[in-house]
Formats: C-alpha cells, sequence, structure tokens
C-alpha cells in the first residue's frame, strides 16, 4: 500500500496563474481533505471531499476549488495565485463511519509563487 | 472558535532527560485531541491520540480538561525524538475529522 501520493511534489509558478495538484488517497479510503501548511505555520484546513462532494470547508477564498472523482482521489485547484498562496500543500485520507479512525498524510505538494 | 496554541517553537533537551510539550486548546464542546510528529524528510504522522490512551515510543499526553492542555511527555528523551511535533484537535465523535493544528514545536535530542 504506497498510502496517500500527491503529485507534483515541487511547482514554480507566476502570480495569477492557475494551479491544479493531485492527491490518491490510501486504498480503502472514502475522505480527502486537503491542508495547506505556509513556512513555520501548522497545517490548516482547506475543505474536505466525500461522495464527490464538499462537506466542510476552512476559512479560504473561493479561488481555491476541488473535486473528487468517483475513485475518491482528488483535485485541488487555486486560481489568481498570489505570493501568499506560497505554501506546502497536504492531502490526508480518511474513511468514514469508522469510529476511531486515523487520518493519513501525504509529503506534500511544494508550491512556490513568484 | 476552535485553536491550539503550543507556546513552545524550539525546544532542546539532552539525551536521557525527561521532555514535556505543551499544548493547549479553545473549543466549545468535547474535543479529541492529538499528537503528529514529522521526523526529517518524511510525511506528518500520528504519534498518539487521547481516546486512545496508549503509550507510543514512551511518549504519553493526558487530557486535562479543566486546564485545556494536552502536554506531550516522556521520560527519557532519545536522539530519535528529535523532530517538529504538532498538537491538534477536531470534534469528538465524528469520522470526518477537520484538524485544526498548532503551529508546532520543533524538538531537538541532543546527544
Amino acid at each position: 500500500d504506497a498510502g496517500v501520493t500527491q503529485s507534483p511534489t515541487h511547482l514554480i509558478k507566476t502570480r495569477g496563474q492557475q494551479v491544479t495538484l493531485r492527491c490518491s488517497p490510501k486504498s480503502g479510503h472514502d475522505t480527502v481533505s486537503w491542508y495547506q501548511q505556509a513556512l513555520g505555520q501548522g497545517p490548516q484546513f482547506i475543505f474536505q471531499y466525500y461522495e464527490e462532494e464538499e462537506r466542510q470547508r476552512g476559512n479560504f477564498p473561493d479561488r481555491f476549488s476541488g473535486h473528487q472523482f468517483p475513485n475518491y482521489s482528488s483535485e485541488l485547484n487555486v486560481n489568481a495565485l498570489l505570493l501568499g498562496d506560497s505554501a506546502l500543500y497536504l492531502c490526508a485520507s480518511s474513511l468514514v463511519g469508522l469510529a476511531g479512525n486515523t487520518i493519513y498524510f501525504g509529503e506534500g505538494s511544494w508550491l512556490t509563487v513568484v | 472558535a476552535q485553536r491550539v496554541t503550543q507556546p513552545e517553537k524550539l525546544l532542546s533537551v539532552f539525551k536521557g532527560a525527561p521532555v514535556e510539550l505543551k499544548c493547549n486548546y479553545s473549543y466549545s464542546g468535547s474535543p479529541e485531541l492529538f499528537w503528529y510528529v514529522q521526523y526529517s524528510r518524511q510525511r506528518l504522522q500520528l504519534l498518539l491520540r487521547h481516546i486512545s490512551r496508549e503509550s507510543i515510543k514512551g511518549f504519553t499526553a493526558d487530557l486535562n480538561k479543566g486546564e485545556t492542555s494536552f502536554h506531550l511527555k516522556k521520560p527519557f528523551a532519545q536522539e530519535e525524538d528529535s523532530a517538529m511535533y504538532y498538537c491538534a484537535l477536531t470534534n469528538s465523535g465524528g469520522s470526518n475529522y477537520k484538524l485544526t493544528f498548532g503551529k508546532g514545536t520543533l524538538l531537538t535530542v541532543n546527544p
């Protein structure tokens, strides 16, 4: 089991551009969450997807959007990139309905906006 | 609003010394508390959760609802414990966790 996998691992974008990050959850997991981790900060919750719908959302602008596919994989899209969007983006997966389940994190995608 | 505070950004101890990483939280409800660890060049991983009441790698943490704290402790630190530690909370009883993290404490265990 490869666990949670994310791509790309690193990327550089220019202000105003758009970016798409991808995530494959751990085998058997159906829920995907995305977090933003700025340098020197803890991860901050962006949103969570289950059954291809956004279930919860953190305090992030509409420029941040996502999608979940029938195979449970997910994408995070960020439009009109700002310098402040430079961060590590983490994907986490879990299995809904399983009490006490564990959330697993991917290694993250490093986004640099120049 | 829920918040997790880790007052120490950096903590340095010698091998064999006791270590305590502090975590305080604010939450209007009944939270579930976690400690996550990130070793150098590795992904974030769960260290322990308060509902399990386990001891993992010699670490323990007790939830003190009166003081709203969930400090992580280990009686004898090892060099391999050097890592970034994050305290996190979510609402208890839910399986769709939205985790709120603290800013983390970088623990260095010196030989």
